[in-house]
């Protein structure tokens, strides 16, 4: 079955400190992966995508991700957390005509 | 540019009842989806559609149809309401940019439904 997974409810981080929050994937073929931002009462933005090519991709608002594929993963990290990155994130997968989501992980940013 | 827009944005319903949620996108997008998002569930999909005239079943159709009369609308309905369909529903269109789907997804705000 093709699926996300989010193995982190919650990721809490200090500001100023990098922040990671971890996805793996299942599905067959090329994988298209997705992060999505969500803050209360809003809907889901878009943060960045990999489709193919270099393993690091760059998106929005400084955060980067890295698809690893013996790892099955794709990881969102950000070098330096903001408390304005406390949200909910969601790691998603394109099989097919399908958008499927992760569970989501809260991410908490402390001054 | 209006987006994603989803009616209405709140609704209560008596068990039983029934209504129909409407998703419009102004983009020309072929892929629209219907998601209903719960606490610790994450989103997941309820029906999806990859072009005028077709729709397909997600990972939790049971209770709901949709239909997908014109290339901009995407229609959700609910024939007998339960409270297990208590949700936060959201709608996304994308372009299918063929059959490779690479591209990124654009969200309406939700509609807050509640079954009593």
């Amino acid at each position: 079955a093709q699926s996300v997974a989010q193995p982190e409810d919650q990721v809490n981080v200090a500001e100023g400190n990098p922040l990671t929050v971890k996805c793996t994937y299942s599905v067959s073929g090329n994988p298209y992966l997705f992060w999505y931002v969500q803050y209360p009462n809003r809907g889901l933005q878009f943060l960045l995508k990999y489709i193919t090519g270099d393993n690091l991709v760059k998106g929005s608002y400084g955060f980067e991700a890295e698809f690893n594929k013996s790892q099955t993963s794709f990881h969102l990290k950000k070098p330096s957390a903001l408390v304005s990155d406390s949200a909910l994130y969601f790691c998603a997968v394109r099989p097919g005509g399908k958008l499927i989501f992760g569970q989501g992980t809260e991410l908490s940013v402390k001054p | 540019n209006a987006g994603v827009t989803q009616t209405p944005k709140f609704r209560v319903l008596k068990t039983g009842q029934s209504m129909t949620l409407l998703c419009a996108q102004d983009m020309n997008h072929e892929y629209m989806y219907w998601y209903r998002q719960d606490p610790g569930m994450g989103l997941r999909l309820i029906h999806y559609s990859v072009g005028e005239g077709t729709t397909a079943k997600g990972e939790v159709p049971d209770g709901y149809n949709v239909s997908r009369l014109k290339k901009q609308n995407f229609l959700l309905g609910l024939e007998s309401a339960a409270p297990s369909q208590t949700s936060v529903y959201f709608c996304a269109s994308s372009s299918g940019q063929g059959t490779r789907g690479e591209a990124e997804a654009f969200f309406g705000q939700g509609t807050r439904l509640t079954v009593v």
